[in-house]
């Protein structure tokens, strides 16, 4: 059975701090691992795509990097409106996004 | 462009009653998925549409059913609603399953 595990459950940072979330997960036949920021009564919004070990993505303050067992999503100088809940899922061969169930990350100014 | 398109954006229903939820995918995508949300926790994966037919489907008793449209969007339909029933619906989006899935604002359902 698929398996995503995100750590820590809740982050607190001062604006300018760095820091790393890291998702570990278990799956047959990743096809992708998928990362999501999702805001509170919101849809999820797609941030990253990682398909292969080794393979990195940046997006703004972003960077998703993707190891064989796990994935991080490092946030370089957060701001305020970085906070919200950050969510990793893996997608198997059936095609199904299976989730973990997230961080939520504050950013106090 | 448009993105995945969601109706109503809140629910309220009473125990047993019905519910049809609806989804319009991003503009290209022709499969359409359905997830569940609750409080605290990642979505859950009900089931996937395409090609008009339920390719696969999660860990959801056959309360839970759907379908999709020649223009590829959908419902989702749940019956005999149960208190456990409340949460966030969403609907996401994507080319043949593949890649990325889009989500859009999701369905608030309360069951009383």
């Amino acid at each position: 059975e698929d398996q995503v595990t995100q750590s820590p459950e809740a982050l607190r940072l001062q604006e300018g701090e760095s820091s790393s979330l890291n998702c570990s997960y278990t799956v047959s036949g990743l096809r992708g691992l998928f990362w999501y920021r999702q805001d509170p009564g919101k849809g999820p919004e797609f941030l990253f795509t990682l398909y292969s070990a080794g393979e990195e993505k940046e997006k703004e303050r972003l960077k998703a990097t993707l190891t064989k067992k796990e994935s991080f999503l490092h946030i370089t100088a957060p701001k305020p409106e970085d906070s919200a809940t950050y969510l990793c899922a893996v997608q198997d061969p059936r095609l199904e996004l299976v989730f973990g169930k997230g961080t939520k990350l504050t950013v106090n100014p | 462009d448009a993105g995945v398109t969601q109706s109503p954006t809140h629910l309220i229903k009473t125990r047993g009653q019905q519910v049809t939820l609806r989804c319009s995918p991003k503009s290209g995508h022709d499969t359409v998925s359905w997830y569940q949300q609750a409080l605290g926790q990642g979505p859950q994966f009900i089931f996937q549409y395409y090609e008009e037919e339920e390719r696969q489907r999660g860990n959801f008793p056959d309360r839970f059913s759907g379908h999709q449209f020649p223009n590829y969007s959908s419902e989702l339909n749940v019956n005999a609603l149960l208190l456990g029933d409340s949460a966030l619906y969403l609907c996401a989006s994507s080319f043949q399953g593949a890649y990325e899935q889009y989500f859009g604002p999701g369905t608030r359902l309360t069951v009383t």
